[in-house]
């Protein structure tokens, strides 16, 4: 697509319950991210993908979170037994090679709640 | 701790005026990006200024960048209400795969 889509836009999920978050990054983009912002702060970096693999989960916070990415495209963020603490919005974002080299595109993030 | 930190935190100005944010780092990078944010959710990918620059425009945006105080600075001349967002200056690190984002500084331009 010409962007980088996320869906869905919107969850809102019972604690407890598991959530699958997907981006469909740029077609060609090698590099893939999952960022999370909490109301009103900045960005934290939980994920990298370099095509299918993930050289850096360094930023998941728990052995809740887990990540995929298949055939150098889609990913799915999985958070499994969801709490209060996961609400955020997850931000997607994909780049023709190395965060060195390129800015990034971003999706317009699905905003996750947890109640 | 954030690799970059963004000065003031919120900005208040009239159309028409300049605004200017800055940014600091800790340490040795290849490149800063500042992207904009309009209502908590996607960023708009605004320059990329890379090491070996000092300076850099791109329409209203002048970008400045001083490696040796580690900081660098987003100008935005003759602002416009449209240009209210949140602006995050991010790094990576050399070598490093992923960038930081700052905590971002709130700009309101009053019309």
């Amino acid at each position: 697509g010409a962007g980088v889509s996320q869906s869905p836009s919107n969850k809102v999920t019972e604690k407890g319950k598991d959530v699958e978050l997907r981006c469909d990054p740029i077609s060609g983009h090698t590099a893939l991210y999952w960022y999370r912002q909490s109301l009103g702060q900045g960005l934290e970096f939980l994920i990298y993908f370099q095509g299918n693999s993930a050289p850096d989960k360094s930023g998941l916070p728990s052995d809740r979170f887990s990540a995929e990415r298949t055939g150098g495209s889609v990913s799915t963020l999985t958070i499994q037994r969801t709490q209060q603490e996961d609400s955020a919005v997850y931000l997607c974002a994909s780049s023709p090679g190395t965060a060195n080299s390129y800015g990034y595109t971003f999706g317009s993030g699905t905003r996750l709640t947890v109640v | 701790s954030q690799q970059g930190e963004e000065d003031p935190q919120a900005l208040s100005i009239q159309e028409g005026e300049n605004a200017t944010m800055n940014c600091s780092y800790k340490t040795s990078i290849n490149n800063l990006q500042w992207y904009r944010q309009n209502s908590g959710r996607g960023l708009v990918h605004l320059i990329l200024i890379r090491s070996n620059e000092r300076e850099k425009h791109s329409g209203r945006l002048r970008v400045t960048l001083d490696t040796s105080k580690k900081s660098s600075s987003l100008l935005i001349t003759a602002s416009r209400a449209a240009d209210t967002a949140s602006y995050f200056c991010a790094t990576d690190t050399t070598g490093g795969f992923k960038t930081i984002f700052g905590a971002g500084t709130r700009l309101f331009v009053k019309a």
